[in-house]
Parts: structure tokens; sequence; C-alpha cells
């Protein structure tokens, strides 16, 4: 099956500073790769996603960038600030039947931003 | 548009009672999935439905736990006996048949097994 591999497992900034979350998976079939950012004791929000036909995506200041070859994508965040202080996860997708995606998790980065 | 819903948000059991669990997909939403998070952990794929069919249930354990999408009502999860090791964050997410890979997810259930 699908092994998602994330690193750092915590990452500590300085407000302004930009903030790398790298992931590897294993399965060739994996076509969509979105992230989501999870506060303590709320639900995953997908904050971005890239699909396997682009290399890079920019949202504001969160970009995504997906290497199908090497078969890893990283999230970057730009001028961090304490709101974006979370747990982010990435995921990649396992096709099913009937049209459905099961998501492979890492497990996670606890970013800290400090002012 | 209200988001992809559950409850309860807090459940207790004791060993050996049963924890059912209830989610509520977006509207318009036809797929649901069902993760189960242990602390410090991602997110597990559990099982897959749409209305009235469990279509993937690899990722769910054989014993005790089941799944069920009726026609009319929220997607259910049961877990029967329950022991310890179940206790975890259980996540449901909802997606279109448009947008089929995007996912999102409730708030989820907190269920604490003494």
């Amino acid at each position: 099956g699908e092994n998602v591999e994330q690193h750092p497992s915590t990452l500590s900034v300085q407000e302004g500073d930009s903030a790398v979350i790298k992931c590897t998976y294993s399965d060739s079939a994996s076509n969509y790769f979105p992230w989501y950012k999870q506060e303590l004791g709320k639900r995953p929000q997908l904050i971005i996603d890239i699909r396997s036909n682009v290399g890079e995506k920019k949202d504001q200041r969160i970009a995504v960038t997906l290497n199908k070859t090497a078969k890893h994508f990283s999230l970057h965040i730009t001028e961090t600030q304490p709101e974006d202080s979370a747990v982010y996860f990435c995921a990649a997708s396992t096709p099913l039947s009937n049209s459905g995606y099961a998501l492979n998790f890492g497990k996670g980065t606890s970013l800290l931003v400090t002012p | 548009n209200a988001g992809v819903m559950q409850n309860p948000r807090h459940l207790v059991r004791r060993r050996g009672q049963e924890a059912r669990l209830r989610c509520s997909p977006m509207k318009g939403h036809s797929h649901v999935y069902w993760y189960r998070q242990l602390p410090e952990e991602g997110l597990k794929f559990m099982v897959y439905l749409q209305k009235e069919n469990i279509i993937d249930e690899s990722g769910m354990p054989k014993e005790r736990f089941s799944a069920e999408f009726p026609k009319e009502g929220p997607s259910i999860l049961r877990i029967q006996q329950v022991v310890r090791g179940d206790s975890a964050a259980y996540f449901c997410a909802s997606s279109s048949g448009l947008a089929k890979e995007t996912q999102y997810f409730g708030p989820g259930t907190r269920l604490l097994v003494l």
C-alpha cells in the first residue's frame, strides 16, 4: 500500500521567516496530493492541493511543489505569522473503486511560529 | 452551506459498551469516508461509503467495527464491545461526484474508552 513519509516532525520559525515541509510517497498510482492544517482539537482543514499534471501551485503565502519522478512534494509557507502555528499533514491519494479515493497521511509536522 | 457535521463531539464509553458515531456529509456530497486518528499520528483510512453501499472497507478492523450510510439519515460508524485501544479521534470526510478527490472533514468525534 501507499506509504507517506513527512519531515520534519516539528518546526520552529520566527515570524516572517519561511517554513518548508517535505513529504515522500511510494505508490506511483497516486495522483492527488492535498495538504491539511489542523489546530488543536479542530478538524483538518484543506489549505492547498496539487494534482500530478502540474509541478507547482501557489495561493498567496502558500505554495506546493511536486516532483512525480522522485515521488516527493513540499509545502512552502512564506512570511509566516503566529496564526500559522498548527499541525500540517500531507497526504497522497489511492484510487478506490466507484470513483473513490483513500487519503494516506503523513504523521504531521507541528509548526510553531514565534513572534 | 453547512460543512460536514459529526456528533457527538465527545463520547466516553466503558470497556465492552457500544459506540455509535454519526456523520452528515456536506450538502450535495454523496461520498463519505471515515478516518481514525491516534494521538500524535496522521489520519488512517477506514472505510468508504456511498448511499446504501459500502464501497471499500479495507482499512477497517474485521471485528467489532461496522459502518453504514442509509438512504435517509447520517452515516454511522459503530464500534461494538469497545476496548481501550479504540480511544481515538474519528473523523468523517465527504466529497462530491465532481471533485471526487477533494475531501472535506468534519470536526471529529473524540472517543475515550475507560
